[in-house]
């Protein structure tokens, strides 16, 4: 089955500060993909990436950045961290010969801007 | 532009009850649809799949049936249980790998 892990799983930061979100699959996967979940709004993607140095603009992309260093790893960046950023983010990862782009979903990290 | 509708936001019901979870879609490209299952504190899992037109899949004793016609792939149960409870998923293929979501249906089922 899938793995696809998130660190860290919870973070608390201050308004204005840097924050890193990491993802890492070993399903050889090639897309990843960020999401962000709120009550109301579903899973709304903010970035995703088909391999190691692609970046694709997602749905919902201000006030985030990203960078796929390795086919493994997806890194999700808040720069100047804001309140409207506290969410529930969560990795994914699907492979292109897979029927449909089926996602697999990493655990998530819970994210709180004071 | 493409997009997932699920109608109900809250759906409540008794155990042993029957559920049916809508979900209509509209996507440019021939569609590959899905349902995800969200448990509490768990990450999304895929619960459906389909691309095929008038054929019931089934897993884990929910099924759903796409129809292209209507632009419909509703989720069903006969008999709900107490761990059904969880927020449901609909979610579309749109482009370049991507997958369109639903705003989601949360399923709460009483004793």
């Amino acid at each position: 089955e899938a793995a696809v892990t998130q660190s860290p799983r919870n973070k608390v930061t201050v308004t204005g500060g840097n924050v890193t979100l990491s993802c890492r699959q070993t399903n050889s996967h090639n897309y990843m993909y960020w999401y962000r979940q709120d009550t109301g709004h579903g899973l709304r993607l903010i970035h995703y990436s088909y391999g190691a140095g692609n970046l694709q603009i997602g749905d919902v992309p201000d006030g985030y950045k990203a960078t796929r260093t390795t086919q493994e790893d997806f890194f999700l960046l808040l720069e100047l961290a804001s309140p409207s950023q506290t969410s529930l983010y969560f990795c994914a990862s699907s492979d292109a010969r897979d029927w449909g782009y089926e996602q697999y979903f990493g655990p998530g990290t819970r994210l709180t801007v004071l | 532009g493409d997009s997932v509708t699920q109608t109900e936001g809250l759906v409540t019901l008794t155990k042993g009850l029957p559920v049916m979870l809508n979900c209509t879609y509209q996507t440019t490209y021939s569609p590959f649809l899905f349902w995800y299952v969200q448990h509490l504190n768990e990450a999304p899992k895929l619960l459906l799949k389909s691309s095929t037109d008038n054929k019931r899949t089934e897993h884990q004793g929910f099924y759903a049936t796409l129809h292209k016609s209507s632009s419909s792939f509703h989720l069903q149960k006969s008999s709900v249980q107490l761990s059904d409870s969880a927020l449901y998923f609909c979610a579309s293929y749109y482009n370049q790998g991507k997958l369109i979501f639903g705003q989601g249906t949360k399923l709460s089922i009483k004793p």
